[in-house]
């Protein structure tokens, strides 16, 4: 097992186009998670699912952002509209839920840049 | 999730331990202490946690406090590849994480 894998590493998109980042978890694990990294500062917590199930989304989240999980497995974000103060890192992590020992492993990111 | 208090940044000699401590006052009786670490341009590294007991592993050892209001991880023999910015974290039992600041650590040759 290679670790958390994020697809595409780069993107650079003009405002107002969509885009959709790809997180493909550790295999065994069953929370996966988002954040969302600026420039000097630590990451932020935008949502997470236990299997496909969502279970918590931040405030951050606004309506033009979406996840998904199907199936339990690899997990999308996408951004609708995007906006220049969408760029930022992109960070997906998982864990296997389990009592005491539920440390998150974090992929390389996905780094936005909406000009 | 508690808050934690992280001085801003710290150095120290290569070779040394590296002693990062972590103030979180308003932890609560079910709530685990994780440290992470970050290198420029990459995703956060886990490095270890606890509940209550003193941990170590292949990383490091993180000491915690008898009324668990306070941490320290230590880096035994500190790297250059150790500068990073290390992360105090506390979270329950959905293991969110919360990320504050941080402390910049810079190991100098």
């Amino acid at each position: 097992d290679t670790g958390v894998s994020q697809d595409p590493r780069h993107k650079i998109t003009k405002r107002g186009q969509n885009v959709t980042f790809r997180c493909d978890p550790i295999s065994e694990h069953n929370r996966l998670y988002w954040y969302r990294q600026t420039l000097g500062q630590g990451p932020e917590f935008l949502t997470y699912f236990q299997n496909e199930a969502q279970l918590e989304k931040s405030r951050l989240l606004s309506d033009r952002f979406s996840a998904e999980r199907p199936k339990g497995s690899f997990s999308t974000l996408e951004i609708q509209r995007t906006e220049q103060g969408d760029s930022a890192m992109y960070l997906c992590a998982s864990s296997l839920a389990a009592y005491g020992n539920t440390e998150a492993f974090f992929g390389q990111g996905t780094r936005l840049t909406v000009v | 999730d508690a808050k934690t208090t992280q001085p801003t940044s710290m150095d120290c000699a290569e070779g040394r331990a590296a002693n990062l401590p972590c103030n979180h006052s308003t932890i609560s009786g079910n709530e685990y202490v994780y440290w992470y670490r970050q290198i420029h341009s990459q995703g956060p590294q886990y490095i270890i946690h606890g509940l209550k007991n003193n941990e170590t592993n292949e990383m490091a050892s993180l000491i915690i406090t008898e009324d668990r209001k306070s941490s320290t991880l230590i880096l035994p023999h500190a790297t250059l590849r150790d500068t990073a910015v290390y992360y105090c974290i506390v979270t329950g039992a959905n293991s969110k994480l919360t990320f504050g600041k941080g402390i910049t650590l810079s190991v100098r040759p």
